[in-house]
């Protein structure tokens, strides 16, 4: 069964820095690989996906994500944040073919200073 | 286009109370998903439909919670007896060209 790792709980950053939140998936073959936003009292929310091809992907709100076959990773990068990117972000892997069980990390928080 | 629609968006109800959540998926989804999303906690996967059928319920507790989706649409999520560790969002999804999944904006149940 395949397993997602996000292993920062908070990331606290300032407005206009830069952002990478990390993600790791143990699995024995490239999965469909996402990253989901989610503000407070609100669903998820797609911010981008990998299925295959190109490993730096682009997404909504200015977010890209990396992936990494060798490091089993998928990290989620913004060049400048802004304090409406404070939310939850949840990273999830989905198994190609078969019945297409998600599974989703713990997800991270992060926390926007003026 | 018009999103996931659940309802309520708010419950609150004693231990051993049963209760029961809607969910609408986007206009020709096949795939429907039902999530249990416990506070500080990653979405968790409680059964997955394709159209009308079970592709996967391994995770839920099938002696209290039960789910259908008559006619591949609408589908409800039942809860009988509640117990307080139930207390969480119940978030809905839905997919056309799996696994891209749109969600809801969930129901989120307090049990006392």
């Amino acid at each position: 069964a395949q397993s997602v790792t996000q292993p920062d709980i908070h990331i606290t950053v300032s407005e206009g820095a830069s952002l990478e939140l990390r993600c790791n998936y143990s699995y024995g073959a490239t999965p469909y690989l996402f990253w989901y936003v989610q503000s407070p009292g609100q669903g998820l929310q797609l911010l981008l996906k990998y299925f295959s091809g190109d490993t730096l992907v682009q997404g909504i709100k200015g977010f890209e994500a990396e992936f990494k076959r060798s490091q089993s990773s998928f990290n989620l990068r913004k060049p400048s944040v802004h304090w409406s990117d404070a939310a939850e972000y949840f990273c999830a892997v989905v198994p190609p073919g078969g019945s297409y069980i998600p599974t989703f990390g713990r997800g991270t928080s992060l926390i926007v200073h003026p | 286009e018009a999103g996931v629609a659940q309802s309520p968006r708010y419950k609150i109800i004693e231990k051993r109370q049963s209760v029961a959540f809607w969910c609408n998926p986007i206009s020709g989804h096949a795939t429907l998903y039902w999530y249990q999303q416990i506070l500080g906690q990653g979405p968790k996967l409680l059964i997955q439909f394709q159209n009308n059928g079970v592709v996967d319920d391994s995770q839920l507790p099938k002696d209290r919670f039960s789910a259908e989706r008559l006619k591949g649409v609408d589908s409800t999520l039942k809860i009988q007896p509640a117990k307080l560790e139930d207390s969480a969002v119940y978030l809905c999804a839905s997919s056309l060209s799996v696994p891209e999944q749109y969600f809801g904006p969930g129901t989120r149940l307090t049990v006392t």
